[in-house]
Protein backbone atom coordinates (compact mmCIF):
# COMPACT_ATOMS: atom_id res chain seq x y z
CA UNK A 1 0.00 0.00 0.00
CA UNK A 2 1.71 3.07 -1.09
CA UNK A 3 -1.06 5.45 0.31
CA UNK A 4 -2.34 6.47 -2.45
CA UNK A 5 -5.98 5.52 -2.69
CA UNK A 6 -7.91 4.77 -5.76
CA UNK A 7 -12.14 4.22 -5.81
CA UNK A 8 -13.68 1.97 -7.56
CA UNK A 9 -11.24 -0.63 -8.70
CA UNK A 10 -13.36 -1.62 -10.74
CA UNK A 11 -15.74 -0.42 -13.33
CA UNK A 12 -18.37 -2.34 -15.98
CA UNK A 13 -20.39 0.17 -17.48
CA UNK A 14 -22.69 0.25 -20.73
CA UNK A 15 -20.92 2.46 -23.78
CA UNK A 16 -22.79 5.61 -23.72
CA UNK A 17 -22.93 5.87 -19.89
CA UNK A 18 -20.97 8.69 -17.88
CA UNK A 19 -18.12 7.52 -15.09
CA UNK A 20 -16.85 9.22 -12.81
CA UNK A 21 -13.15 8.15 -10.49
CA UNK A 22 -11.90 9.27 -7.45
CA UNK A 23 -8.34 9.41 -6.25
CA UNK A 24 -7.04 10.05 -2.68
CA UNK A 25 -2.89 11.45 -3.28
CA UNK A 26 -0.74 10.88 0.12
CA UNK A 27 -1.77 13.96 2.01
CA UNK A 28 1.34 16.13 1.71
CA UNK A 29 1.72 15.86 -2.05
CA UNK A 30 1.13 18.83 -3.80
CA UNK A 31 1.37 16.87 -7.52
CA UNK A 32 -1.31 14.59 -9.28
CA UNK A 33 -1.23 12.79 -11.99
CA UNK A 34 -3.78 10.44 -14.35
CA UNK A 35 -2.16 8.13 -16.21
CA UNK A 36 -4.29 5.27 -18.55
CA UNK A 37 -2.46 1.58 -19.23
CA UNK A 38 -4.35 -1.05 -21.56
CA UNK A 39 -3.12 -4.21 -21.66
CA UNK A 40 0.50 -5.00 -22.51
CA UNK A 41 1.34 -1.37 -22.65
CA UNK A 42 3.34 0.65 -20.41
CA UNK A 43 1.04 3.64 -18.68
CA UNK A 44 0.26 6.65 -20.65
CA UNK A 45 0.39 10.19 -19.04
CA UNK A 46 -3.19 11.97 -19.36
CA UNK A 47 -2.72 14.95 -16.95
CA UNK A 48 -1.68 16.45 -13.99
CA UNK A 49 -2.22 19.38 -11.24
CA UNK A 50 0.04 20.97 -8.76
CA UNK A 51 -1.69 21.41 -5.96
CA UNK A 52 -5.49 22.37 -7.66
CA UNK A 53 -4.20 23.84 -10.48
CA UNK A 54 -4.50 21.65 -13.43
CA UNK A 55 -0.95 22.02 -15.20
CA UNK A 56 -0.94 20.15 -18.53
CA UNK A 57 -3.12 17.43 -20.24
CA UNK A 58 -2.01 14.96 -22.72
CA UNK A 59 -3.60 14.81 -26.81
CA UNK A 60 -4.84 11.70 -25.03
CA UNK A 61 -7.68 13.38 -22.93
CA UNK A 62 -10.17 13.67 -25.59
CA UNK A 63 -13.12 16.46 -25.15
CA UNK A 64 -15.02 13.86 -23.06
CA UNK A 65 -12.49 13.35 -20.42
CA UNK A 66 -12.09 15.96 -17.56
CA UNK A 67 -10.40 16.05 -14.23
CA UNK A 68 -10.77 18.16 -11.31
CA UNK A 69 -8.73 18.73 -8.33
CA UNK A 70 -11.09 21.49 -6.38
CA UNK A 71 -9.26 21.92 -2.89
CA UNK A 72 -5.85 20.46 -4.11
CA UNK A 73 -6.40 17.04 -2.30
CA UNK A 74 -8.79 14.62 -4.18
CA UNK A 75 -9.08 14.53 -7.81
CA UNK A 76 -11.92 13.36 -9.80
CA UNK A 77 -11.73 12.02 -13.61
CA UNK A 78 -15.29 11.86 -15.62
CA UNK A 79 -15.56 10.11 -18.85
CA UNK A 80 -18.75 11.14 -20.28
CA UNK A 81 -20.16 9.13 -23.22
CA UNK A 82 -18.05 6.09 -22.51
CA UNK A 83 -16.54 4.19 -25.56
CA UNK A 84 -15.33 0.86 -25.67
CA UNK A 85 -11.79 2.13 -26.37
CA UNK A 86 -11.75 3.74 -23.09
CA UNK A 87 -11.74 0.22 -21.71
CA UNK A 88 -8.23 0.57 -19.17
CA UNK A 89 -6.63 0.90 -16.13
CA UNK A 90 -6.75 4.21 -14.89
CA UNK A 91 -3.95 4.79 -12.81
CA UNK A 92 -3.57 7.60 -9.97
CA UNK A 93 -0.01 9.03 -8.46
CA UNK A 94 1.28 11.76 -6.71
CA UNK A 95 4.41 12.86 -5.35
CA UNK A 96 5.78 16.42 -3.73
CA UNK A 97 7.44 18.99 -5.63
CA UNK A 98 9.38 21.55 -3.53
CA UNK A 99 12.48 24.47 -4.47
CA UNK A 100 14.86 22.07 -2.57
CA UNK A 101 13.56 18.74 -2.70
CA UNK A 102 10.92 16.13 -4.35
CA UNK A 103 10.50 12.42 -4.42
CA UNK A 104 9.31 9.92 -7.13
CA UNK A 105 5.46 9.49 -8.03
CA UNK A 106 3.67 7.28 -5.59
CA UNK A 107 0.66 5.15 -7.77
CA UNK A 108 -2.67 4.07 -6.27
CA UNK A 109 -3.56 0.37 -7.10
CA UNK A 110 -5.93 1.72 -10.19
CA UNK A 111 -9.28 1.48 -11.63
CA UNK A 112 -10.27 -0.65 -13.98
CA UNK A 113 -13.11 0.06 -16.21
CA UNK A 114 -14.80 -2.39 -18.70
CA UNK A 115 -17.09 -0.47 -21.71
CA UNK A 116 -19.72 -3.15 -22.50
CA UNK B 1 7.27 7.96 -32.11
CA UNK B 2 8.47 5.48 -29.18
CA UNK B 3 10.37 7.49 -26.98
CA UNK B 4 11.42 5.03 -24.27
CA UNK B 5 12.56 2.02 -25.72
CA UNK B 6 12.77 -1.28 -23.61
CA UNK B 7 14.21 -4.57 -23.93
CA UNK B 8 13.50 -7.67 -23.96
CA UNK B 9 9.81 -7.53 -24.15
CA UNK B 10 10.13 -10.78 -22.53
CA UNK B 11 12.65 -12.58 -20.49
CA UNK B 12 12.31 -15.97 -18.92
CA UNK B 13 15.04 -17.61 -16.71
CA UNK B 14 15.64 -19.95 -14.00
CA UNK B 15 16.26 -19.13 -10.33
CA UNK B 16 19.41 -18.01 -9.19
CA UNK B 17 20.33 -16.61 -12.86
CA UNK B 18 21.26 -12.82 -13.21
CA UNK B 19 19.38 -10.65 -15.89
CA UNK B 20 20.08 -7.49 -17.40
CA UNK B 21 17.39 -5.39 -18.99
CA UNK B 22 18.01 -2.35 -20.93
CA UNK B 23 15.86 1.09 -21.23
CA UNK B 24 16.77 3.50 -24.05
CA UNK B 25 15.56 6.71 -24.48
CA UNK B 26 14.99 9.88 -26.53
CA UNK B 27 13.86 13.18 -25.07
CA UNK B 28 14.60 17.43 -25.64
CA UNK B 29 15.02 17.84 -21.56
CA UNK B 30 15.73 15.36 -19.76
CA UNK B 31 15.41 15.43 -15.68
CA UNK B 32 15.37 11.90 -14.62
CA UNK B 33 15.03 8.15 -15.52
CA UNK B 34 12.69 6.04 -13.12
CA UNK B 35 12.71 2.13 -12.63
CA UNK B 36 9.28 0.62 -11.91
CA UNK B 37 8.40 -3.08 -10.67
CA UNK B 38 4.69 -3.64 -11.97
CA UNK B 39 3.26 -7.21 -10.53
CA UNK B 40 -0.53 -7.77 -11.32
CA UNK B 41 -1.65 -4.04 -9.79
CA UNK B 42 -0.38 -0.61 -9.34
CA UNK B 43 3.86 0.58 -10.24
CA UNK B 44 5.86 0.60 -7.25
CA UNK B 45 9.14 2.41 -7.13
CA UNK B 46 12.18 0.95 -7.78
CA UNK B 47 15.01 3.61 -8.47
CA UNK B 48 15.44 7.73 -9.68
CA UNK B 49 18.20 7.92 -11.48
CA UNK B 50 19.50 11.56 -12.50
CA UNK B 51 23.34 11.65 -12.82
CA UNK B 52 25.25 9.05 -15.49
CA UNK B 53 27.39 6.51 -13.77
CA UNK B 54 26.52 6.25 -10.57
CA UNK B 55 25.21 3.27 -9.39
CA UNK B 56 21.74 2.87 -7.22
CA UNK B 57 21.50 -0.68 -4.91
CA UNK B 58 18.57 -2.21 -3.55
CA UNK B 59 19.50 -5.79 -2.24
CA UNK B 60 19.90 -8.07 -5.02
CA UNK B 61 18.76 -4.96 -7.78
CA UNK B 62 21.19 -2.29 -9.34
CA UNK B 63 20.87 0.34 -12.10
CA UNK B 64 23.01 2.47 -13.65
CA UNK B 65 22.65 5.52 -16.12
CA UNK B 66 24.54 6.72 -18.69
CA UNK B 67 23.34 10.20 -20.14
CA UNK B 68 25.57 10.14 -23.19
CA UNK B 69 24.62 7.30 -24.63
CA UNK B 70 21.06 8.14 -23.31
CA UNK B 71 20.33 4.85 -22.01
CA UNK B 72 19.63 2.64 -18.55
CA UNK B 73 20.21 -0.77 -17.39
CA UNK B 74 18.82 -2.46 -14.56
CA UNK B 75 20.04 -5.90 -13.29
CA UNK B 76 18.73 -8.23 -10.86
CA UNK B 77 21.85 -10.58 -9.68
CA UNK B 78 20.26 -14.42 -8.20
CA UNK B 79 16.79 -14.00 -9.74
CA UNK B 80 13.89 -15.44 -7.47
CA UNK B 81 10.24 -16.44 -8.00
CA UNK B 82 9.26 -13.35 -6.35
CA UNK B 83 10.98 -11.15 -9.37
CA UNK B 84 8.58 -12.18 -11.79
CA UNK B 85 7.03 -9.17 -12.99
CA UNK B 86 6.46 -6.15 -15.60
CA UNK B 87 9.40 -4.14 -15.16
CA UNK B 88 8.46 -0.45 -16.22
CA UNK B 89 11.40 2.34 -17.29
CA UNK B 90 10.00 5.68 -17.25
CA UNK B 91 11.75 8.89 -18.20
CA UNK B 92 10.41 12.43 -16.80
CA UNK B 93 11.38 15.58 -19.34
CA UNK B 94 11.60 18.63 -18.38
CA UNK B 95 10.10 21.78 -20.55
CA UNK B 96 9.19 25.24 -20.16
CA UNK B 97 7.20 25.73 -16.52
CA UNK B 98 5.52 22.32 -16.66
CA UNK B 99 7.97 19.03 -15.89
CA UNK B 100 7.50 15.68 -13.94
CA UNK B 101 4.97 13.68 -16.47
CA UNK B 102 6.65 10.20 -16.95
CA UNK B 103 7.13 8.96 -20.30
CA UNK B 104 6.83 4.49 -20.09
CA UNK B 105 8.19 1.77 -21.89
CA UNK B 106 6.37 -0.61 -22.58
CA UNK B 107 8.28 -2.74 -19.42
CA UNK B 108 10.02 -6.20 -19.83
CA UNK B 109 7.94 -9.15 -18.43
CA UNK B 110 9.85 -11.33 -16.51
CA UNK B 111 9.18 -15.02 -15.35
CA UNK B 112 11.61 -16.80 -13.07
CA UNK B 113 11.00 -20.40 -13.42
CA UNK B 114 11.86 -22.69 -10.06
Amino acid sequence: DTGVSQDPRHKITKRGQNVTFRCDPISEHNRLYWYRQTLGQGPEFLTYFQNEAQLEKSRLLSDRFSAERPKGSFSTLEIQRTEQGDSAMYLCASSFEGIRWRHEQFFGPGTRLTVL
Amino acid sequence: EDKVVQSPLSLVVHEGDTVTLNCSYEVTNFRSLLWYKQEKKAPTFLFMLTSSGIEKKSGRLSSILDKKELFSILNITATQTGDSAVYLCAVEERYGGSQGNLIFGKGTKLSVKP
